[in-house]
């Protein structure tokens, strides 16, 4: 199993533009989630997935979106980067939540700059 | 979802246990807790849970009091490896706090 892989692993963006970062998994977890982490700082959920079709909201999800239109694939969507989504993004899924089936496994990241 | 209070950063001497103290007073019955490590630029890696008995397993052990409200994950042997951000969590689906930076000396 490749377990998790995200794609770009860098990108630098200009202001105002879009990108979608990529995140495949083929462990047939029914969990997925996005995080964003700052320099220095703990991990933040953005948003997650219980399963296809369905996503929700975390901690931090303005100027975010995503779909879950398989169980494999979790892309998040920036619409118009901004300076404050300078950050490394790490997508993680899990076979449950809650329990002890909640184990994530996170991907390697992508660090993205918006200048 | 129970709060979990952790050292900002402790200091251990390679070879000798490392001991990661973890406080969950607002534990409730049927939530776990989680330990998972970040080294540095690398997505954060699983390391051991448990409910209410000590865990063991190949990388560390966990020992969770009593009253569950708080919990000690021991790498027994730490190698400068082994440096990296420690997070304890109750509840993983929610959110990782700040952690704490544990930095084995050689």
């Amino acid at each position: 199993n490749a377990g998790v892989t995200q794609t770009p692993k860098f990108r630098i963006l200009k202001i105002g533009q879009s990108m979608t970062l990529q995140c495949t998994q083929d462990m047939n977890h029914n969990y997925m989630y996005w995080y964003r982490q700052d320099p220095g700082m703990g991990l933040k959920l953005i948003y997650y997935s219980v399963g296809a079709g369905i996503t929700d909201k975390g901690e931090v999800p303005n100027g975010y979106n995503v779909s879950r239109s398989t169980t494999e694939d979790f892309p998040l969507r920036l619409e118009l980067a901004a300076p404050s989504q300078t950050s490394v993004y790490f997508c993680a899924s899990s076979y449950l939540a809650g329990g002890p089936g909640d184990t994530q496994y996170f991907g390697p990241g992508t660090r993205l700059t918006v200048l | 979802d129970a709060k979990t209070t952790q050292p900002t950063s402790m200091d251990c001497a390679e070879g000798r246990a490392a001991n990661l103290p973890c406080n969950h007073s607002t534990i409730s019955g049927n939530e776990y807790v989680y330990w998972y490590r970040q080294i540095h630029s690398q997505g954060p890696q699983y390391i051991i849970h448990g409910l209410k008995n000590n865990e063991t397993n190949e990388m560390a052990s966990l020992i969770i009091t009593e009253d569950r409200k708080s919990s000690t994950l021991i790498l027994p042997h730490a190698t400068l490896r082994d440096t990296a951000v420690y997070y304890c969590i109750v509840r993983v689906r929610v959110r990782f706090g700040a952690g704490t930076r544990l930095t084995v000396k050689p």
